[in-house]
């Protein structure tokens, strides 16, 4: 079936590090894939998105580029901040999000001054 | 739009009993969906509905579990003689016909004591 399986965490970087989260997946058919983001105490948010192969996702200065021939979103930030301190999900879903979406396992990140 | 809302956002019951979850999803969107997610995982699928119909069962969800959304707007997942193995949180998202991207509600927390 279909899964996604991103690095474990946690993650501890200082402010402005550069960050990369590896995330790859298995899928039957041409998947949409997502990175959700979940801060302490709050529901998950979407973060960004990407719907075929090549396009890239960006949002709040995170990117990922949907690669089809490695099966990978990896999620990028140039230069982190303390607030982006969450726990992020790659995610799947055939039918453009309209079906089930499939996670991973979660990475938490944190991010010290 | 005032978003996905879930109640209660917390539950502690003992192992037997029977609990309830209400969410309450955006306004005009056609489709509601139900995930659990426990402690250190991601969210895994278990049903969704297109108005009042739903459409796909997770094997998750095991005959204890039932869901309904009775007039295609907010919807309810009961669990019947709760185990200790409930305890998760449970998710609940929304999409529009007219998007892409599901929308998470803050989750219940079920304790199973």
């Amino acid at each position: 079936g279909d899964s996604v399986t991103q690095m474990e965490g946690p993650v501890t970087l200082s402010e402005e590090a550069f960050l990369t989260i590896n995330c790859t997946y298995t899928a039957t058919g041409y998947p949409s894939l997502f990175w959700y983001v979940q801060y302490p105490g709050e529901g998950l948010q979407l973060l960004l998105k990407a719907t075929k192969a090549d396009d890239k996702g960006s949002n709040k200065g995170f990117e990922a580029t949907y690669r089809k021939e490695t099966t990978s979103f990896h999620l990028e930030k140039g230069s982190v901040q303390v607030s982006d301190s969450a726990v992020y999900f790659c995610a799947l879903s055939l039918s453009g999000g309209y079906q089930k979406v499939t996670f991973g396992t979660g990475t938490k990140l944190q991010v010290i001054p | 739009d005032t978003g996905v809302s879930q109640d209660p956002r917390h539950k502690i019951t003992k192992r037997g009993q029977n609990v309830t979850f209400r969410c309450d999803p955006i306004s005009e969107h056609n489709r509601l969906y139900w995930y659990r997610q426990t402690l250190g995982q991601g969210p895994e699928f278990l049903t969704y509905f297109q108005n009042e119909a739903q459409l796909e069962k997770s094997r998750l969800l095991s005959d204890r579990f039932s869901a309904e959304r009775p007039k295609g707007s907010f919807s309810t997942l009961e669990i019947q003689r709760t185990e200790q193995g409930d305890s998760a949180m449970y998710l609940c998202a929304s999409l529009s016909g007219r998007a892409d991207t599901q929308y998470f509600g803050p989750g219940t927390r079920l304790t199973v004591l």
